[in-house]
């Protein structure tokens, strides 16, 4: 039971390239979420996905993309790389009883784009 | 909208002293709050959750508080230890929204020997 992997762990990336963080889990969770974590600003959401088949805007989608692949995976995609977007990621989820269940994390991908 | 503010930024004590980390919430239509340990370039872990109708939660050391009506959850570590130095975070999950949850910037706790 490895829980929720993420790849890459580190990526480095110009401006304006494109690129892909892949998120899966074998925990049979409905509900999954992307992360980002900046100095001082805390974790911030990006993009979640209650149930396989949705997903929804968070706080800071701009320049971000998801797909919810099935109910293991849930990928973020950057389409065309910006400085900004240089930060750790993380990938999370939980079975989707959403009172009851606590948060499962991955041990981020560490992004920086030059 | 939802905002959730934890303080102190940052906090050192001496090993064996008790202390309390803070987090308050602007809205209390929340389904739960979560307490979250995070160990330098490392992923989060969950230390305790409490659900909305919960008043607290233990486990070992850690007791976790909430009161809803005044938007406020208080981490209390008894008898620390050099290693609790952590990031500590607290979340609130949204009611009716998914299970999205929203975090505070965290408290860094250091642990002096």
């Amino acid at each position: 039971n490895a829980g929720v992997t993420q790849t890459p762990k580190f990526q480095v990336l110009k401006t304006g390239q494109s690129m892909t963080l892949q998120c899966a889990q074998d925990m049979n969770h409905n509900s999954m979420y992307w992360y980002r974590q900046d100095p001082g600003m805390g974790l911030r959401l990006i993009y979640y996905s209650a149930s396989e088949g949705t997903t929804d805007k968070g706080e800071v989608p701009n320049g971000y993309n998801v797909s919810r692949l099935n109910k293991r995976e849930f990928s973020l995609r950057l389409e065309s790389a910006a400085p900004s977007q240089t930060s750790v990621y993380f990938c999370a989820s939980i079975p989707g009883r959403p009172g009851a269940n606590v948060l499962t994390f991955g041990a981020g991908s560490r992004l920086t784009v030059l | 909208k939802q905002e959730v503010t934890q303080i102190p930024a940052a906090l050192s004590v001496p090993e064996g002293e008790n202390l309390v980390l803070n987090c308050s919430f602007t809205d209390s239509a929340i389904y739960n709050l979560q307490w979250f340990r995070q160990d330098p370039g490392k992923g989060l872990t969950s230390l305790l959750l409490i659900q909305s109708s919960q008043r607290e939660q233990t486990s070992g050391r850690l007791n976790a508080s909430l009161d809803k009506s005044s938007g406020r959850s208080t981490l209390y570590i008894a008898a620390s230890q050099p290693g609790d130095s952590a990031t500590y975070l607290c979340a609130v999950m949204i009611y009716n929204q998914g299970g999205k949850l929203i975090f505070g910037q965290g408290t860094e706790l250091s642990v002096k020997p």
